[in-house]
């Protein structure tokens, strides 16, 4: 159980290309997603934290414009990069939590590698 | 900004040695999380240790919890080859139960 879906896994496109990302749990429905941003052999950097049906709270540092968040439903969440630049090359992983208890763990997707040319 | 520190941030041994690593970190916690991560996959959760808890197992894992201190270990014992993995604490914080992840040890098991 607790599975999430992340798509896709690698994305390759030119600069200025807006890039969406899906981010879906299988089996179970998730009160709260998370996106995250992982660059080579460093740890996950918080992005943004996405309850349904309302806005996404985004992490210091991060532009809401630049990186766009809709948890429209209970199993899904879109993380879409705008214009995308080589400098938002990355690793993008998203979590997903279901319940509204404190000792809930976060269920990974396995992330989407994007490079921007 | 990084709330944990972990320790070694690499290690390399034998298969069927024991691993040992640590997590350090700063504030007050609801509970603390240790995950797998393999080359270029997600996350996989491993176990989640509350604040009041002082240890916690799980098959070949052992966690322990020391608040006091603001410390805690993981020991995966009787390695295999599979282990071979980056393993990162995270301390879950606030109502939001949003996760700050520490540096990560990468773990090298050798057949």
């Amino acid at each position: 159980g607790a599975v999430v879906s992340q798509h896709p896994s690698w994305v390759i496109c030119k600069s200025g290309t807006s890039v969406k990302i899906e981010c879906r749990s299988l089996d179970f429905q998730a009160t709260t997603m998370f996106w995250y941003r992982q660059f080579p052999k460093q740890s996950l950097m918080l992005m943004a934290t996405s309850n349904e049906g309302s806005k996404a709270t985004y992490e210091q540092g991060v532009e809401k414009d630049k990186f766009l968040i809709n948890h429209a439903s209970l199993t899904l969440s879109t993380l879409t990069v705008t214009s995308a630049h080589p400098e938002d090359s990355s690793f993008y992983i998203c979590s997903a939590r279901g319940g509204t208890g404190s000792n809930q763990p976060q269920h990974f997707g396995d992330g989407t590698r994007l490079s921007i040319l | 900004s990084q709330q944990g520190e972990e320790d070694p941030q690499a290690l390399s041994i034998q298969e069927g040695e024991n691993a040992t690593m640590n997590c350090s970190y700063k504030t007050s916690i609801n509970n603390l999380q240790w995950y797998r991560q393999n080359s270029g996959r997600g996350l996989v959760h491993l176990i989640l240790i509350r604040s009041n808890e002082r240890e916690k197992h799980s098959g070949r894992l052992r966690v322990t919890l020391d608040t006091s201190k603001k410390s805690s270990s993981l020991l995966i014992t009787a390695s295999r080859a599979a282990d071979t993995a980056s393993y990162f604490c995270a301390t879950g914080l606030g109502g939001a139960q949003k996760l700050v992840f520490g540096q990560g040890t990468r773990l090298t098991i050798n057949p």
